[in-house]
C-alpha cells in the first residue's frame, strides 16, 4: 500500500495565530510531497512542491512567508499557516510520490479542514 | 501551459444506467492522465491512470477510461452506476517534467434511485 496521513484532520484557530499541519507517508519514502488547497465545491489548487532537504517551490500567487513548508525527512512534510486570517480557511490536502520510482502517481492524504475565526 | 477541462459541473444518472464523464486536456506532449474520486469527508482516491500503451484503461470499481489523442480527451465510463458512486470526480494531467499535477474543476455525480 501507499498510505498518507494528515494531522490534524480539522483545526479551528483564532485570527493572528499560526497552525501547523503534518503530512506523513506511513509505509513508503516520499522524495516529493505536494500541498494543495481546496475551496468548497472547487478543485484542488497546487500551492507548493516540496522535496526532502530542499526549499519548497511555490506556485505563483502563493505567499511563501504565510505558508511555510518544511520537508525535513523522507516521510514528513509540514505546512505552517502563519498569522492565519479567516480567508485562509480552507481544506488543505497533501500528496506524496514514492522515492526510487519513475511513477507519477501521487498518493493523497485525507485532508485537513482549517477554520480561522 | 497544461490545463484540464471538465465541461460538466454536475451529472445525474439513474442507478443501473451507464455513465460517461468528460475530460479534455491541453498538453504539449503525451500526457500522464488520471481520474480521481473524492467522497464527502474523504481523501482523493485514484480510479485509474494512463501513462502509455493501450489507450483503454481499466480502473477500480468497474471504471474505465479511453485516451483519444486526436480529441485530447480522456473520458471516464462505467456501464452500470451504483448509488455508492455518487461523489466528486476529478480528471488530472501530470507534468512529465516535475511531477506536478493539474486538476480539472471536477464533476459532481448524483445517482437517483
Amino acid at each position: 500500500g501507499a498510505v498518507v496521513s494528515q494531522h490534524p484532520s480539522w483545526v479551528i484557530c483564532k485570527s493572528g495565530t499560526s497552525v501547523k499541519i503534518e503530512c506523513r507517508s506511513l509505509d513508503f519514502q516520499a522524495t516529493t510531497m505536494f500541498w494543495y488547497r481546496q475551496f468548497p465545491k472547487q478543485s484542488l489548487m497546487l500551492m507548493a512542491t516540496s522535496n526532502e532537504g530542499s526549499k519548497a517551490t511555490y506556485e505563483q500567487g502563493v505567499e511563501k512567508d504565510k505558508f511555510l513548508i518544511n520537508h525535513a525527512s523522507l516521510t514528513l512534510s509540514t505546512l505552517t499557516v502563519t498569522s492565519a486570517h479567516p480567508e485562509d480557511s480552507s481544506f488543505y490536502i497533501c500528496s506524496a510520490t514514492k522515492s526510487g520510482t519513475d511513477s507519477y502517481e501521487q498518493y493523497f492524504g485525507p485532508g485537513t479542514r482549517l477554520t480561522v475565526t | 501551459a497544461q490545463s484540464v477541462t471538465q465541461p460538466d459541473i454536475h451529472i445525474t444518472v439513474s442507478e443501473g444506467a451507464s455513465l460517461e464523464l468528460r475530460c479534455n486536456y491541453s498538453y504539449g506532449a503525451t500526457p500522464y492522465l488520471f481520474w480521481y474520486v473524492q467522497s464527502p469527508g474523504q481523501g482523493l482516491q485514484l480510479l485509474l491512470k494512463y501513462f502509455s500503451g493501450d489507450t483503454l484503461v481499466q480502473g477500480i470499481k468497474g471504471f474505465e477510461a479511453e485516451f483519444k489523442r486526436s480529441q485530447s480527451s480522456f473520458n471516464l465510463r462505467k456501464p452500470s452506476v451504483h448509488w455508492s458512486d455518487a461523489a466528486e470526480y476529478f480528471c488530472a494531467v501530470g507534468d512529465t517534467g516535475g511531477f506536478k499535477t493539474i486538476f480539472g474543476a471536477g464533476t459532481r455525480l448524483f445517482v437517483k434511485a
